[in-house]
């Protein structure tokens, strides 16, 4: 079946560490996207890319990083510079011509502090 | 700017009751709109999506939504409740008409609790 796949379930990082989170997605879409949810808060964009080697800043893209050297592939690293890195990361895709319309998600990566 | 508006935080309904979870929106153009659902621990599930046409729209689980434009409304309805419908909900928005730059927009989610 096809899906998003999106490792590991649980992340811990510790003070100056750079930590990346993988997302795997095997539907064959276009675009994909980084959020990041908090308690309260829904969901914020983070990162998104609508083709392989292209990839644009969401609205809380300060002390992460991307990189889309494969369609399939979208991993996400939380440097150092995010200062408050806890909260529940998503990663979707969607079919680009399907921009901005119904978004397939993993199951999250749940990333705390030691 | 597009936002999304989820007035309650919180929902309790008792299992077999009516429930519907409140949503507007705030966009100049046609939207797109959304509900999504959360399981705790997991990802967004799509349960319906309204892009144009009957402003009733059916989804997944016997969830329905109404378009409401003069309202700037999208509110999500199911007549009947279970058990298993305890989750967190989220409605979006999106533009019609993608000029490169445009997102989906989240409101910041219901939670719903099913008491027997």
């Amino acid at each position: 079946d096809g899906g998003i796949t999106q490792s590991p379930k649980y992340l811990f990082r510790k003070e100056g560490q750079n930590v990346t989170l993988s997302c795997e997605q095997n539907l064959n879409h276009d675009a994909m996207y980084w959020y990041r949810q908090d308690p309260g808060q829904g969901l914020r964009l983070i990162y998104y890319s609508q083709i392989v080697n292209d990839f644009q800043k969401g609205d809380i893209a300060e002390g992460y990083s991307v990189s889309r050297e494969k369609k399939e592939s979208f991993p996400l690293t939380v440097t150092s510079a995010q200062k408050n890195p806890t909260a529940f990361y998503l990663c979707a895709s969607a079919m680009d011509r399907e921009l901005n319309q119904p978004q397939h998600f993993g199951d999250g990566t749940r990333l705390s502090i030691l | 700017a597009q936002s999304v508006t989820q007035p309650d935080i919180h929902i309790t309904v008792s299992e077999g009751a009516s429930l519907e979870l409140r949503c507007n929106y705030s966009y100049g153009a046609t939207p797109y709109l959304f509900w999504y659902v959360q399981s705790p621990g997991q990802g967004l599930q799509l349960l319906l999506k309204y892009f144009s046409g009957d402003t009733l729209v059916q989804g997944i689980k016997g969830f329905e939504a109404e378009f409401k434009r003069s309202q700037s409304s999208f509110n999500l309805r199911k007549p009947s409740v279970h058990w298993s419908d305890a989750a967190e909900y989220f409605c979006a928005v999106g533009a019609a008409h993608n000029f490169g730059n445009e997102k989906l927009t989240f409101g910041t989610g219901t939670r719903l609790t099913i008491i027997p």
